[in-house]
């Protein structure tokens, strides 16, 4: 069974540019999701999809934005980059119907650790 | 209030027992999780327990679940210093069509010789 795969690992970009981070679902989960975490906190759900299609948004801007593709593997897109930006990204999949409660544990990958200078 | 807290810091000797304490707000929540954090690296399940039981063994790891308090926590026993870590609570919450997980901001567990 694989598990969450995430690329690149580490990634230092500029402020006002745009990164695209990558995830590989675990194998037979149909859910991923993406989540930020800042020094010294814990993650914060920026969103979710399910079927190729945005399945719910937390308390992230529009230049926050993703894709699922059929084969469940996901991307994270960030424009405009901020300096607040600088964290660890998360990216977590699952199996299930999303709305119905999380049915199955999210299974996380290692991050993508973005500064932005 | 924040959905998930924790306190910030526990510091344990090495075969001592460990317990970490989560308080959370969603009544709905149907699992409850614990993950845990080493530097540089992402989250690791550890275990979860579902809403209905009071308590879930799993070899060094018990969880204890009061319902009713909404509290949850963690022992970890004969706690070894590759237990040293964050340790994060996490509650499920619906909103919308989304499922998301809250999480608290971690205990950090220190483990000394």
């Amino acid at each position: 069974e694989t598990g969450v795969t995430q690329s690149p690992t580490h990634l230092i970009k500029t402020r006002g540019q745009q990164v695209t981070l990558r995830c590989s679902s675990q194998s037979g989960h149909n859910t991923v999701s993406w989540y930020q975490q800042a020094l010294g906190q814990g993650p914060q759900f920026i969103f979710q999809y399910y079927r190729e299609e945005e399945n719910g948004r937390g308390n992230f801007p529009p230049r926050f934005s993703g894709l699922q593709f059929p084969n469940y593997s996901s991307e994270l897109n960030v424009n405009a980059l901020e300096l607040d930006d600088s964290a660890l990204y998360l990216c977590a999949s699952s199996l299930g119907h999303p709305g119905q409660g999380i049915n199955s544990p999210l299974h996380f990958g290692n991050g993508t650790r973005l500064t932005v200078t | 209030g924040e959905d998930v807290e924790q306190s910030l810091f526990l510091s344990v000797r090495e075969g001592d027992s460990s317990v970490i304490n989560c308080t959370y707000t969603d009544s709905s929540s149907t699992y409850l999780y614990w993950y845990k954090q080493e530097p540089g690296a992402g989250l690791q399940l550890l275990t979860y327990i579902f809403s209905n039981m009071d308590m879930k063994q799993d070899q060094r790891l018990t969880v204890l679940l009061n319902k009713k308090d909404k509290h949850l926590s963690l022992r970890i026993a004969d706690t070894q210093t590759g237990d040293s870590a964050i340790y994060f609570c996490a509650a499920p919450k619906v909103t919308g069509t989304a499922s998301k997980l809250t999480f608290g901001t971690g205990t950090r567990l220190q483990v000394t010789l």
